[in-house]
């Protein structure tokens, strides 16, 4: 069965270091999201994507955050300078793309970032 | 705003206990409901959803669960569990008004199965 995969496992990065967190989604998949889970917190929707830009973005998606899908397979989340805040467990999810919010998101197995 | 919330945060049963789940969320409009689990060391999976139709509905594994629509609920069971059921489980929700499809999740529930 297709899986999203993300690369990679867990990140280790200092303070204001910038990070590229990696996504595969499954391949005929058309809508592409990003999560994350703060230690001890709820899993918190950061922002989706569709058709080349972001379709909704939260609150923490805020300018230190970016989206791209640099090429036919891959999805990526950067943070530009990160904050100790920023350590967390970070999903990529995607969809078939019917647009419908019925859709199942498939779930990656995540990446856990951590900020020193 | 969505908000979702599962009051159980640890259940530790017995295996062939029965298992139910609280999921209780805030939204006013029509909403889509989705269990998602996460076994140790792997991804979220779906376990069942909801969005129309008959308000039980049965997942995986012998999963279901039953949306109460004048309680705002959607509680998971399971008539009896076993040691490999052993995971956290997720109750999300969102709905046709969210631009992007975004998922809101409760806190989830660490399910413990002792043999």
């Amino acid at each position: 069965e297709p899986e999203v995969t993300q690369t990679p496992s867990h990140q280790v990065t200092q303070m204001g270091q910038e990070v590229i967190l990696r996504c595969v989604p499954i391949s005929n998949h058309l809508y592409f999201y990003w999560y994350r889970q703060i230690l001890g917190q709820k899993v918190e929707f950061l922002v989706s994507f569709y058709n080349n830009e972001i379709s909704e973005k939260s609150e923490i998606f805020d300018d230190q955050f970016s989206v791209e899908r640099p090429d036919g397979s891959n999805f990526t989340l950067k943070i530009r300078s990160t904050k100790l805040e920023d350590s967390a467990m970070y999903f990529c999810a995607s969809t078939i793309g019917t647009g419908a919010s019925t859709d199942t998101q498939y779930f990656g197995p995540g990446t856990r970032l951590t900020v020193l | 705003a969505q908000s979702v919330s599962q009051h159980n945060h640890h259940v530790i049963l017995s295996e062939a206990a029965s298992l139910e789940l609280g999921c209780n969320y805030s939204y006013g409009g029509t909403v889509n409901l989705f269990w998602y689990v996460q076994y140790p060391g792997q991804h979220l999976q779906l376990l069942l959803k909801y969005f129309s139709g008959d308000p039980l509905v049965k997942g995986i594994k012998g999963f279901e669960a039953e949306f109460i629509k004048s309680k705002f609920s959607f509680n998971l069971r399971k008539p009896s569990v076993q040691w490999s059921d052993t995971a956290e489980y997720f109750c999300a929700v969102n709905s046709d008004n969210n631009a992007g499809n975004m998922l809101t999740f409760g806190g989830g529930t660490r399910l413990m199965v002792k043999p």
